[in-house]
């Protein structure tokens, strides 16, 4: 069984420019998740998607950030402008549907993707 | 205070030795509760669940005591190959916003 899959593995851009990063969840996983690490900090919850629609977005930090997920399938996080401090690593995660007990939270993460901004 | 506390360590021992890591958490109404395992440079890996009656997968044992909010990870006969950041994470709002330590660095040495 094919696992998370990102897309692009690392981004470099410059302030001010558009990047739009890319998650595959695993097949038949509702729930889908963007994390975000930066330098030397712990990770951090962006938001979560069940399906197509957004279930948490409390942890995206401002209006830059635009995540979707057309057809509840694969998700896109757009940042737009970007800033210095958009630097980080993003993981994009899945789970299963949700069922009773605790294996329908546990998630598998993606690689992530390294997005470095100049 | 951060929602979920770890030791960053790092935690040295010696291969064959027994480790154990601690992790409190602030949020009672907490829901779901994990340790991942991350590698430099790698996305978290999802280690085992934990529940109030604890659970073990072979050389690791998991313990969660709600009422401490606290969670603990055992690492018997280490191996070379655990050598790596141990994640506490915790879910709440019905589970599924996931908070994580920092993480607790682990050096196993031959």
């Amino acid at each position: 069984e094919a696992g998370v899959t990102q897309f692009p593995s690392h981004s470099v851009i410059e302030k001010g420019q558009t990047v739009t990063l890319r998650c595959d969840p695993i097949s038949g996983h509702d729930n889908l998740y963007w994390y975000r690490r930066v330098m030397g900090k712990e990770i951090k919850f962006l938001l979560h998607f069940v399906k197509e629609s957004k279930q948490d977005e409390s942890g995206m930090p401002n209006n830059r950030f635009l995540a979707e997920r057309t057809g509840g399938t694969y998700s896109t996080l757009k940042v737009q402008p970007a800033e210095l401090e958009d630097s980080g690593v993003y993981f994009c995660a899945s789970s299963p549907p949700r069922r009773g007990g605790s294996s329908s939270y546990e998630q598998y993460f993606g690689p992530g993707t390294r997005l470095t901004v100049t | 205070r951060k929602e979920v506390e770890q030791d960053p360590g790092p935690f040295n021992v010696p291969e064959g030795a027994t480790v154990a890591f601690n992790c409190t958490y602030s949020n009672s109404a907490s829901q779901s509760f994990f340790w991942y395992r991350q590698d430099c440079r790698k996305e978290p890996k999802l280690l085992m669940s934990v529940y109030s009656s604890g659970n073990e997968d072979g050389r690791f044992t998991a313990q969660l005591n709600r009422a401490s909010q606290y969670i603990s990870l055992l690492i018997r006969d280490s191996k070379l190959s655990d050598s790596a950041t141990y994640l506490c994470v915790v879910g709440n709002t019905g589970g599924f916003k996931t908070i994580f330590g920092a993480g607790t660095r682990l050096f196993v040495k031959a």
